[in-house]
């Protein structure tokens, strides 16, 4: 059973730029969380797709946007770069009802 | 809108010793519970989680916490640390959405542990 992925494992960008990162579900799960982690703070709900359908968004702007495929794997964009957007990104999948598993994250760093 | 307190940001015991890590919630309804840990440069993994029913909760690696409703509190307990628990540990508390749980986490709790 292959667990949840994450790409890339780092990044850097500048600050105005727009960065993608990407998240594969583990076998079987059909909803995938998005969550923001800056240095010492506990994970910061981004928003959850299931099924494609975005079903909870945190308070994140608009800048923040996801997308879920058919084969449940799911892309985090952020838009217009800002410095305190450095923080590792981690993605978590589960089945309805049932704990999260996450992933390694993304580590964005932005200058 | 509900909320986690973890006081300690630092938990420093010797190999051995027990271990309790304090968490207070805010929810208005019947709370989703669960503690995390996380190795650096790792996700997140989950050790418990109270649902509901019995109020003292098992988890991996030897870990347990109590639910206290009348004290707003999920901590965690272990009687005999391993270096190997050195970690960051995370208390979050959810609500239930469309057939998922979306959790709220505290600031977490570094422990460190001296051999």
């Amino acid at each position: 059973e292959t667990g949840v992925t994450q790409s890339p494992t780092h990044l850097i960008k500048t600050r105005g730029q727009q960065v993608t990162l990407r998240c594969s579900s583990q076998s079987g799960h059909n909803t995938v969380s998005w969550y923001q982690q800056a240095l010492g703070q506990g994970p910061q709900f981004i928003f959850q797709y299931y099924r494609e359908e975005e079903n909870g968004r945190g308070n994140f702007p608009p800048r923040f946007s996801g997308l879920q495929f058919p084969n449940y794997s799911s892309e985090l964009n952020v838009n217009a770069l800002e410095l305190d957007d450095s923080a590792l990104y981690l993605c978590a999948s589960s089945s309805p009802w049932d704990e999260q598993f996450f992933g390694p994250g993304t580590r964005l760093t932005v200058l | 809108a509900q909320s986690v307190t973890q006081p300690d940001i630092h938990i420093t015991v010797s190999e051995g010793a027990s271990l309790e890590l304090r968490c207070n919630y805010s929810y208005g309804a019947t709370p989703y519970l669960f503690w995390y840990v996380q190795s650096p440069g790792q996700g997140l993994q989950l050790l418990l989680k109270y649902f509901s029913g019995d109020t003292l909760v098992q988890g991996i690696k030897g870990f347990e916490a109590e639910f206290k409703r009348s004290q707003s509190s999920f901590n965690l307990r272990k009687p005999s640390v391993h270096w190997s628990d050195a970690a960051e540990y995370f208390c979050a508390v959810a609500r239930a959405s469309g057939g998922s749980y979306i959790p709220t986490f505290g600031r977490g709790t570094s422990l460190i542990v001296h051999p």
